[in-house]
């Protein structure tokens, strides 16, 4: 059984379109985030949300919007797209409290031409 | 704020020889520490971590770390490494306050395994 989902794994689209990543985890975990990692593999954090409710929200731009549905997901939707977010994305979750080890899913990399 | 510094962007090793990977923090508070491995074109997978007690982790796939506060350190050693070990490592720190967790990642280490 896959903890962490993502889809899709790979999405290539132009600069000025709009996209989202879904992402869903099956570990009962009630915070889930989302991260960026750039071409030379850093890794930031984008968002968290914590029983659907967004608790960090880094420096992003607003292109970006996270949406929480439910406990079990976390989508990212990314607007008028740009060459710089070529990226992966990586979702992960954790269970909340004390700041245990956090679950990722695949990634999904985005590519913009 | 918080922050992690890994020593090393490129560590090469032999076949069966000793792997170190550093790993140094900043934090005013008791740190949460982590390990995580990333291979080719995958998410990361969690090695091993220190919250409290005793202060020698161990992970899996033969890793562990050890963490000396006097030295604000977190390197994570195997002491052989293996073909299969070769992949990107990640020290990770955490910060905040209960439910409002951020992890801090350090820029990563790749390993390379030679025959």
């Amino acid at each position: 059984d896959t903890a962490v989902s993502q889809t899709p794994k790979y999405l290539v689209t132009q600069m000025g379109n709009d996209k989202s990543i879904k992402c869903e985890q099956n570990l009962g975990h009630d915070t889930m985030y989302w991260y960026k990692q750039d071409s030379k593999k850093f890794l930031k954090i984008m968002f968290s949300y914590n029983n659907k409710e967004l608790i960090i929200n880094e420096t992003v731009p607003n292109r970006f919007s996270p949406k929480s549905p439910d406990k079990a997901h976390l989508n990212l939707h990314i607007n008028s797209l740009e060459l710089g977010d070529s990226a992966v994305y990586f979702c992960a979750s954790s269970p909340s409290g004390i700041p245990y080890e956090q679950y990722f899913g695949p990634g999904t990399r985005l590519t913009v031409t | 704020a918080q922050s992690v510094t890994q020593l090393g962007s490129h560590v090469s090793v032999s076949e069966g020889a000793l792997v170190l990977l550093r790993c140094n923090y900043s934090s005013s508070v008791p740190p949460y520490l982590f390990w995580y491995v990333q291979y080719p074109n995958q998410g990361l997978q969690l090695l091993l971590k220190y919250t409290t007690g005793a202060t020698l982790v161990k992970g899996i796939n033969g890793f562990e770390a050890e963490f000396k506060k006097s030295e604000t350190s977190f390197h994570l050693t195997k002491p052989s490494a293996h073909m299969s070990d070769a992949a990107e490592y990640f020290c990770a720190v955490s910060e905040g306050t209960s439910g409002t967790y951020k992890y801090i990642f350090g820029t990563g280490t790749r390993l390379k395994v030679l025959a």
